[in-house]
């Protein structure tokens, strides 16, 4: 079982340009949420899929969207990027049924210069 | 906001148990502890949850005081593996579940 994998590592991007970054969960899972951790601070929650719809959002403007895929896959988007998007992104899967413990893939590293 | 207090950081010599606190005055009756660790530059790894009663896994144990509105995380023989950061979170056990991280605790393990 390879977990939870993400796509690409890295990424450098300039300002106003638009970025997708890639989650494939854990195999058996189908809920994913994308989380951005800034230098030095905790992971904050963007939002979450379940069953290809978004079902809850943190306080994260329209600029960043998302998609999940039949296969449980997920996708986000950023448009428009700024230089504080600048951050580790993390992706998440878990069951919704199933035990309580999310995992978590590596992250991408995106860079706005 | 995240609605958990813990010290910024903390030193465990290694091979002595490590104990960390977390304090969660506000939390609810369908709300769970868990802990989460960050080793630097890795996504956060699951650790231990738990509701009301004391839990243990092959990672961890959890210590859930009575009115709930305190817990320790007792890693009992640190290695230098187990320096990062430790999250404790409260969030409802089932449904969406949003995670709500803090700052955290950044755990030094000393030789």
């Amino acid at each position: 079982d390879a977990g939870v994998t993400q796509s690409p590592t890295h990424l450098i991007k300039t300002r106003g340009q638009q970025v997708t970054l890639r989650c494939s969960p854990k195999s058996g899972h189908d809920t994913v949420s994308w989380y951005q951790q800034a230098l030095g601070q905790g992971p904050q929650f963007i939002f979450q899929y379940y069953e290809e719809e978004e079902r809850q959002r943190g306080n994260f403007p329209d600029r960043f969207s998302g998609h999940q895929f039949p296969n449980y896959s997920s996708e986000l988007n950023v448009n428009a990027l700024l230089l504080g998007d600048s951050a580790l992104y993390l992706c998440a899967s878990r069951q919704l049924a199933g035990a309580n413990e999310q995992f978590f893939g590596p992250g991408t590293r995106l860079t706005v210069l | 906001d995240a609605k958990t207090t813990q010290p910024t950081s903390m030193d465990c010599a290694e091979g002595r148990a490590a104990n960390l606190p977390c304090n969660h005055s506000t939390i609810s009756g369908n709300e769970y502890v868990y802990w989460y660790r960050q080793i630097h530059s890795q996504g956060p790894q699951y650790i231990i949850h738990g509701l009301k009663n004391n839990e243990t896994n092959e990672m961890a144990s959890l210590i859930i005081t009575e009115d709930r509105k305190s817990s320790t995380l007792i890693l009992p023989h640190a290695t230098l593996r187990d320096t990062a950061v430790y999250y404790c979170i409260v969030s409802e056990g089932k449904g969406a579940q949003k995670l709500v991280f803090g700052q955290g605790t950044r755990l030094t393990i000393n030789p």
